[in-house]
């Protein structure tokens, strides 16, 4: 069956855009999560969805949200980046929430 | 506070011999389950093991272990028989009581042939 996908796998924004990025869970996940990945900061949790209900949430600020549509796909968006955004995310999807996770290969994003 | 702590920024194994990479964890949960995952260069992060807090046994998959010492805090990792596909970044990560996950900052394994 097929994994996660995530697109696109590479942006690249100019400060002050905002940007979305979508991840499409394996078919019967219902939980879809978000992570950031950066060198200096390593993986850090963004927000969890189940059932089109963020159940947890990354101290992140609020220029990052996210939603999920009735078929589980999500979608992330960023708005006002900053060059600290970038990154690359990674999205994961579960069956239940807090499940074995299932990660996509991620949306490289650059801000210039 | 939950906190994920990977000591080894690096680590060379040769070919066929076996590798441990070390993880502690923090937590005051009873409850709470640890992961490790493997990130290859092309970034995708692939699942190896699960421990739950109240397992009794260590976890294994196949070429993977899991050296659970509860009392330690600790969650190694136990590649046997290290091949030189297993050269990646390795995580270890923990979701806690609210199945918040937290990851550590990653060993990068090399294999030497």
């Amino acid at each position: 069956k097929a994994g996660v996908t995530q697109t696109p796998r590479y942006l690249i924004k100019t400060r002050g855009q905002q940007v979305t990025l979508s991840c499409s869970p394996i078919s019967g996940h219902r939980s879809v999560s978000w992570y950031q990945q950066t060198p200096g900061q390593g993986l850090q949790f963004l927000f969890e969805y189940f059932s089109e209900t963020q159940r947890n949430k990354g101290n992140f600020p609020g220029r990052f949200s996210g939603r999920q549509f009735s078929n589980s796909r999500s979608e992330m968006n960023v708005s006002t980046l900053e060059l600290g955004d970038s990154a690359l995310y990674l999205c994961a999807s579960s069956l239940i929430t807090g499940g074995g996770y299932t990660f996509g290969s991620g949306t490289r994003l650059t801000v210039v | 506070a939950q906190k994920i702590t990977q000591t080894q920024p690096g680590m060379f194994v040769q070919e066929k011999e076996a590798v441990t990479l070390d993880c502690t964890y923090d937590t005051s949960d009873q409850s709470y389950g640890l992961f490790w995952y493997k990130q290859p260069s092309s970034g995708e992060m692939i699942f190896l093991i699960y421990q739950g807090s109240y397992d009794e046994q260590n976890a294994t998959e196949g070429r993977y272990s899991l050296n659970f010492q509860k009392a330690r805090k600790s969650a190694n990792l136990v590649i046997s028989a290290s091949q030189l596909g297993d050269s990646a970044m390795y995580f270890c990560a923990m979701r806690d009581n609210f199945n918040k996950f937290y990851f550590g900052s990653g060993t990068k394994l090399n294999v030497k042939p």
